[in-house]
């Protein structure tokens, strides 16, 4: 099956830094979404991209489909924004999402 | 997001008996989907809904059964609950399977067997 890779695995930023999640995936997907999963649990969805680019707020994603890989950037960061950032993947007719391992983001006051 | 609702969100029971946990969502998404998040393995598929008693195993189903009579409701049974099966379950829903649907999430349901 479709392998999911997430880089880095751990992050740790001061607040107000930038930074840029990447995921890379090894076959061609036709839907891949962001979530943020907060310190509480929840499972927040980020983006929704396939390809393209979308911006929400401090939040970015870019997904480069031929070159099988998606990045999420994060400007000016917050506490709030900690957590844990999956990247998931869909392909072909395969209506299940495969995950990656996540990137763990701890941002300090 | 998608009204999604999990029940119980938490549950402590005992090794050998039997589980039931609910997934009821108000969006008339026709996919529903339960996983398992594990440390270390992040988030797994148990199984899936395409459609009103029509369901199919994820990448981890043994020992668990799933049922849909309803488009709303999606219930992942554990026949005989064992240790192994400590873990946080999500429900997720979605419009369509495979060239769109976005996914969303319920908000998990924590279960812990002794």
């Amino acid at each position: 099956g479709i392998q999911v890779e997430q880089s880095p695995p751990d992050l740790i930023l001061q607040e107000g830094a930038n930074s840029t999640l990447r995921c890379n995936f090894s076959d061609s997907v036709n839907n891949l979404q962001w979530f943020h999963q907060n310190p509480w649990g929840q499972l927040i969805n980020l983006f929704y991209i396939p390809s393209g680019t979308k911006q929400n707020g401090r939040l970015s994603a870019t997904t480069v489909a031929t070159e099988r890989y998606s990045l999420l950037y994060i400007s000016s960061s917050q506490t709030t924004d900690s957590g844990v950032y999956f990247c998931a993947v869909k392909t072909g007719a395969n209506s299940k999402l495969t995950f990656g391992k996540g990137i763990t983001l701890s941002v300090r006051p | 997001d998608a009204g999604i609702t999990q029940s119980p969100r938490h549950k402590v029971t005992e090794t050998g008996t039997p589980v039931t946990l609910r997934c009821h969502q108000t969006e008339n998404h026709r996919y529903m989907y339960w996983y398992r998040q594990d440390p270390g393995h992040g988030l797994r598929l148990i199984h899936y809904s395409y459609g009103v008693k029509d369901t199919d195993k994820g990448e981890v189903s043994d020992g668990y059964s799933v049922s849909r009579s309803k488009t709303e409701d999606f219930l992942l049974t554990l026949e005989s609950a064992t240790s192994s099966q400590t873990s946080v379950y999500f429900c997720a829903s979605a419009t369509s399977g495979s060239l769109t649907g976005e996914l969303f999430f319920g908000e998990g349901s924590r279960l812990t067997v002794l």
